[in-house]
């Protein structure tokens, strides 16, 4: 079974501040995908990051950037200096690499809030 | 950039009444999905859709739902006889067929719907 904990509801941060999103999964296979996804006000689900099990190279993309540590099963996320336009709930999702298993298991999601 | 398309955006629907939620996936993907999100709640894996059949589905997706790809390019969920738990946003998503499992599935906008 797969579990994504975050154990985060809520952030409230003014703009300009870093913003570190907490991810605890639980997977008993040994290859295995982590996303973040965005959800802004308005619904929609956005695909933001993706990191393989194998690979545990911290990266920065833009004002992004995602702390993956095997040993503590933890894949945590952080904005640099936050906008108004980064509000939004964000989700951690863990999908094993089996074949015909390719479902998502989301965290109960971060609701960020910033602020002007 | 290619989108997943879903209508209706929002269907509101008389309990007991059977409702289609309609999905455009981005065209060159091959596994398909459902998701749903009640309100203020995770989102929530319901099946996946491969080579014209379900690989996979969770519990949720009891004899009430199905689904079915009738052409090319829909993807379709019906609900049978709703009831007032199954309000909720539905959402589709779609991905590659190449290395599936490392692919990220893209979201489209979600369809809300509401069972009085």
């Amino acid at each position: 079974a797969q579990k994504v904990t975050q154990a985060q509801t809520e952030i409230s941060v003014v703009e300009k501040e870093d913003v570190t999103l907490d991810c605890v999964y639980e997977t008993r296979d040994t290859t295995y995908y982590l996303f973040w996804y965005k959800q802004p006000p308005s619904g929609e689900l956005v695909f933001l990051i993706r990191r393989n099990s194998f690979d545990e190279q911290n990266e920065i993309s833009g004002r992004y950037s995602w702390n993956f540590q095997k040993s503590t099963s933890s894949f945590n996320f952080t904005i640099t200096a936050s906008q108004v336009v980064d509000s939004a709930v964000y989700f951690c999702a863990l999908r094993a690499s089996r074949s015909n298993d390719y479902k998502l298991s989301f965290g109960a999601g971060t609701t960020v809030t910033v602020r002007a | 950039e290619p989108e997943v398309t879903q209508t209706p955006s929002h269907q509101v629907t008389q309990m007991g009444q059977e409702v289609i939620l309609r999905c455009v996936p981005i065209s060159n993907h091959l596994y398909f999905y459902w998701y749903r999100q009640i309100l203020g709640q995770k989102v929530e894996f319901l099946v996946s859709f491969y080579n014209n059949e379900i690989s996979e589905k969770s519990e949720i997706f009891d004899d009430q739902f199905s689904v079915e790809r009738p052409d090319g390019s829909n993807f379709t969920l019906k609900i049978r006889s709703t009831k007032l738990e199954d309000s909720a946003m539905y959402f589709c998503a779609s991905s590659e067929g190449y290395r599936v499992s490392n692919q990220p599935q893209h979201f489209g906008d979600g369809t809300r719907l509401s069972i009085l």
